[in-house]
């Protein structure tokens, strides 16, 4: 069965500070896509990124980037220079055939 | 503008009570979804739709109750069943039938309380 493990429960930085939201996930599929989403205080999620099995590239979109890498079966968010904006919680998914798996969510919280 | 609506944002009930909480989309999506969150933990899925008039059970149905009549919308019935219904309710959408590779877009949530 699928699994996604965010084994931070929650992280405080400061401002500016980067920060790396970690995500594992396992799966048995060598198709498979992988996702982030952010929860805001106002309880929406927040589509982030989507990432299928064969791609591996580094994605970069502003200060988010992700980095992909099946060898060890993670897919890690890094946010740099954190703003106060930043501050929610965040959620790792793992979609294979027709299932989709979220992990229990990373709250990140940015202080000023 | 497009998206999701759920309604209503904080929703109170008395043990023993059926109560139904509403979904639209105005996405044209084919899939609709229901998850459960609880605190500390990831989203559950309830129950989701490929089409109209036809839904599938998901990881925790029991105790719920869901109809897909119009494209648009999508209600989950949390049935007296349920035996620890307080949680927050999120409903979602996506483009394409199956729900493996396309992100899914979600409404605000209804916050569901027992009494």
């Amino acid at each position: 069965a699928q699994k996604v493990t965010q084994a931070q429960t929650e992280i405080s930085v400061v401002e500016k500070e980067d920060v790396t939201l970690d995500c594992v996930y396992e799966t048995r599929d060598t198709t498979y896509y992988l996702f982030w989403y952010k929860q805001p205080p106002s309880g929406e999620l927040v589509f982030l990124i989507r990432r299928n099995s064969f791609d591996e590239q580094n994605e970069i979109s502003g200060r988010y980037s992700w980095n992909f890498q099946k060898s060890t079966s993670s897919f890690n968010f890094t946010i740099t220079a954190s703003q106060v904006v930043d501050s929610a919680v965040y959620f790792c998914a793992l979609s294979e055939a027709n299932d989709m798996r979220f992990g229990a969510g990373t709250r990140l919280t940015v202080k000023p | 503008d497009g998206g999701i609506t759920q309604s209503p944002k904080y929703l109170f009930r008395k043990e023993g009570q059926n109560v139904t909480l509403s979904c639209e989309q105005n996405l044209n999506h084919d899939a609709m979804y229901w998850y459960r969150q609880d605190p500390g933990q990831g989203l559950r899925l309830i129950y989701y739709s490929q089409i109209v008039n036809d839904f599938q059970k998901g990881d925790i149905a029991e105790g719920y109750s869901v109809s897909r009549e119009k494209k648009e919308s999508f209600p989950l019935t949390v049935t007296s069943a349920q035996k620890n219904p307080t949680a927050f309710y999120l409903c979602a959408s996506s483009i394409l039938a199956g729900r493996a590779y396309n992100e899914q877009f979600f409404g605000p949530g209804t916050r569901l309380t027992v009494l």
